[in-house]
């Protein structure tokens, strides 16, 4: 099964802003808008931040942008804020699967 | 509010099987509207699709594990369960049970990707 390729961390200092790529192929993020975004603090559950590329649910604060460029889907933090250190995995609708596939997490730690 | 609760041993002995059942409160188990999954993650480690299933019992698996995994549902119940076969150390994760969308991918409804609603989590350890 395909996986999606992200930076392994991404750091910041609070206030700042941050990008997280989330690289995959034509047959998921390229061919589909249907990417997802979530966050994971430790030892919790991840939760729902973006959906369809760019899509927030409600209640997701929209410091959170989600976009996409051909191939690779990113998620953007504005203000960055203490609470948003935690593990951040992309998804994303895949062809080549009936399931789709998750990305390899990114770390993100608020200097 | 839609809840979501995982249930089962969290312990394990290699080459048997693993079972467990997520319980559902909030929302009901036959919508037409949602896919109802297993992902899991083993420590350290990203997440992992294991399946899913329609309130019709239309399942879908991932494929590295599909020879192993049996996703089913209990509409009266209002609740589905994942059971796992011949279980090894390398099955040793939190399994969460989560809600997902469906999409329309030209023309055809199948499965989406949009996990909503999660449950905590629970963790199975596989040891001899």
């Amino acid at each position: 099964q395909s996986v999606l390729t992200q930076p392994a961390s991404v750091s910041g200092s609070p206030g700042q802003s941050i990008t997280i790529s989330c690289t995959g192929t034509t047959s998921d993020i390229g061919g589909y808008n249907h990417v997802t975004w979530y966050q994971q603090h430790p030892g919790k559950a991840p939760k729902l931040m973006i959906y369809d590329v760019s899509h927030r649910p409600s209640g997701v604060s929209n410091r959170f942008s989600g976009s996409k460029s051909g191939n690779t889907a990113s998620l953007t933090i504005s203000g960055l804020q203490a609470d948003d250190q935690a593990d951040y995995y992309c998804g994303s609708y895949t062809r080549n699967s009936t399931l789709g596939v998750f990305g390899t997490g990114t770390v993100v730690t608020v200097l | 509010q839609v809840h979501l609760q995982e249930s089962g041993p969290g312990l394990a002995r290699p080459s048997e099987t693993l079972s467990l059942t997520c319980s559902v409160s909030g929302d009901s188990i036959s919508s037409d509207d949602y896919y109802w999954g297993w992902i899991r993650q083993s420590p350290g480690k990203g997440l992992e699709w294991i399946g899913s299933v329609f309130h019709t019992g239309s399942p879908y698996y991932n494929p590295s594990l599909e020879s192993r995994v049996t996703v089913s549902v209990d509409v009266s119940e209002n609740q589905f369960s994942l059971r796992l076969t011949s279980v090894t150390a390398s099955d040793t994760a939190v399994y969460y049970c989560a809600r997902h969308s469906l999409v329309t991918i030209f023309g055809v409804t199948t499965a989406g990707n949009t996990f909503d609603v999660w449950g905590q989590g629970t963790m199975v350890n596989v040891f001899s």
